[in-house]
């Protein structure tokens, strides 16, 4: 199995500038995240999606994020406009609903820096 | 309100053992997990567990107790290799696989 895919690896944009990120997740997982990664914060969860379906989207900074699963293959997590306090590491994970221990499977993540 | 508590770095030599203490106030408990992670890489899992006891895998074993909140991982024989981060995670929510609070993480150096 190839992993979860995420790119691109690495983004730099200016501030205002619509920002997409992609991911493929595990064929047959079940459970798609979106995390957050800065020094100051840690990992934070955004949003995550059951069956392409959001389940909690809590997580979600604010109005200039948006996150979509279209098919169960592939999500978008956007953000329009950005901002430098949006510069972080994102992960996307899957996990399959295979009963109490359904371990994350993390992407290599995307690293964006905005200027 | 919920945390997670760890240290944030622990230095120890190569060969040695060491423990990684996490304290936990969560809204729920369905779980106890620890991830590692390198730097620039993504997090790996490592462990849970659900139930009060030891769950060991090779070098690494994890406990729980959760009448005290609290659990550990540890590490035997270390190697260069485990140079890395090392987060606990609580699930707070019954029927949400894979929806985790994190620690701040704890910084493992090993020495020669």
């Amino acid at each position: 199995d190839a992993g979860v895919i995420q790119s691109p690896r690495h983004e730099v944009t200016e501030m205002g500038q619509e920002v997409t990120l992609r991911c493929k997740p595990i064929s047959g997982h079940d459970y798609l995240f979106w995390y957050r990664q800065t020094m100051m914060r840690g990992l934070e969860l955004l949003i995550y999606f059951n069956n392409n379906v959001p389940i909690d989207d809590s997580g979600m900074p604010e109005d200039r994020f948006s996150a979509k699963m279209p098919n169960a293959s592939f999500s978008t997590l956007k953000i329009q406009p950005s901002e430098p306090r949006d510069s972080a590491v994102y992960f996307c994970a899957s996990s399959a609903q295979q009963g109490y221990n359904s371990p994350l499977h993390f992407g290599n993540g995307t690293r964006l820096t905005v200027t | 309100g919920q945390s997670l508590e760890q240290p944030s770095e622990v230095t120890a030599v190569e060969g040695a053992i060491v423990q990684i203490n996490c304290t936990y106030q969560t809204s729920g408990f369905y779980g106890l997990s620890w991830y590692q992670q390198h730097d620039g890489g993504a997090p790996t899992f490592l462990s849970y567990n659900a139930l009060d006891g030891l769950e060991e895998t090779g070098r690494f074993s994890s406990f729980l107790s959760r009448s005290d909140s609290y659990g550990y991982l540890l590490l035997q024989e270390l190697q260069m290799k485990d140079s890395a981060s090392y987060f606990c995670a609580v699930r707070d929510e019954p029927n949400s696989w894979g929806k985790l609070q994190f620690g701040a993480g704890t910084q493992v150096v090993v020495t020669p």
